[in-house]
């Protein structure tokens, strides 16, 4: 199967600092992926739909200037986190689909867990 | 509100005896898949069913299908303590839309 890489696994980071999680698909192009943020022992909730070459489109409620996306090539996205505070800390997982439709299969990071001191 | 939600919760069980999930959903769907997570990982992808399917298998797993009910369910036999995760269903809203996760099953599969 298609293989994500996520990096780091977790990360530990003083309030007001800035954290980069990057997101890369190692076996195929990734014109799409997708960012969430999972608290414990619940669900997935997408923040954002990052597109090769073009704006990241945000879901209601995320802030595009706290959680930039950038995805500057077909085999990599990532999420800043700019201005870290404790209630950030979070799981943040990143998924792509092989064959670009949003609704097929998809292929997961393994996560980045970060924790705001 | 909430596209797909499972039930139960939370399942504990023997290894050996089978495990049921299910999942509801609210709005018509192109198709429904299911993912497995273990605790701190990614999600891994299970099966995926159509909605012109009723029933899917892949190894252990046997998943089913109801339209009409909008309903799936999940069923995993002869279950291993290594089974042990969170597993989640998804949805789709229309075609080509972004997949909606369910709330989740916690399956705990005692050795």
């Amino acid at each position: 199967g298609a293989v994500v890489s996520q990096h780091p696994s977790w990360v530990i980071c003083k309030s007001g600092t800035s954290v980069k999680i990057e997101c890369r698909s190692l076996d195929f192009q990734a014109t799409t992926m997708f960012w969430y943020r999972q608290f414990p022992k619940q669900s997935l909730m997408l923040m954002a739909t990052s597109n090769e070459g073009s704006k990241a489109t945000y879901e209601q409620g995320v802030e595009k200037d706290k959680f930039l996306i950038n995805h500057a090539s077909l085999t990599l996205s990532t999420l800043t986190v700019t201005s870290a505070h404790p209630e950030d800390s979070s799981f943040y997982i990143c998924s792509a689909p092989r064959t670009g439709r949003f609704n097929e299969k998809l292929f997961f990071g393994s996560g980045t867990q970060l924790s705001v001191l | 509100s909430q596209q797909g939600e499972e039930d139960p919760q939370a399942l504990s069980i023997q290894e050996g005896e089978n495990a049921t999930m299910n999942c509801s959903y609210k709005t018509s769907i192109n198709n429904l898949q299911w993912y497995r997570q273990n605790s701190g990982r990614g999600l891994v992808h299970l099966i995926l069913i159509r909605s012109n399917e009723r029933e899917k298998h892949s190894g252990r797993l046997r998943v089913t299908l109801d339209t009409s009910k909008k309903s799936s369910s999940l069923l995993i036999t002869a279950s291993r303590a290594a089974d042990t995760a969170s597993y989640f269903c998804a949805t789709d809203r229309a075609s080509g839309s972004r997949l909606t996760f369910g709330e989740g099953t916690q399956l705990t599969v005692n050795p």
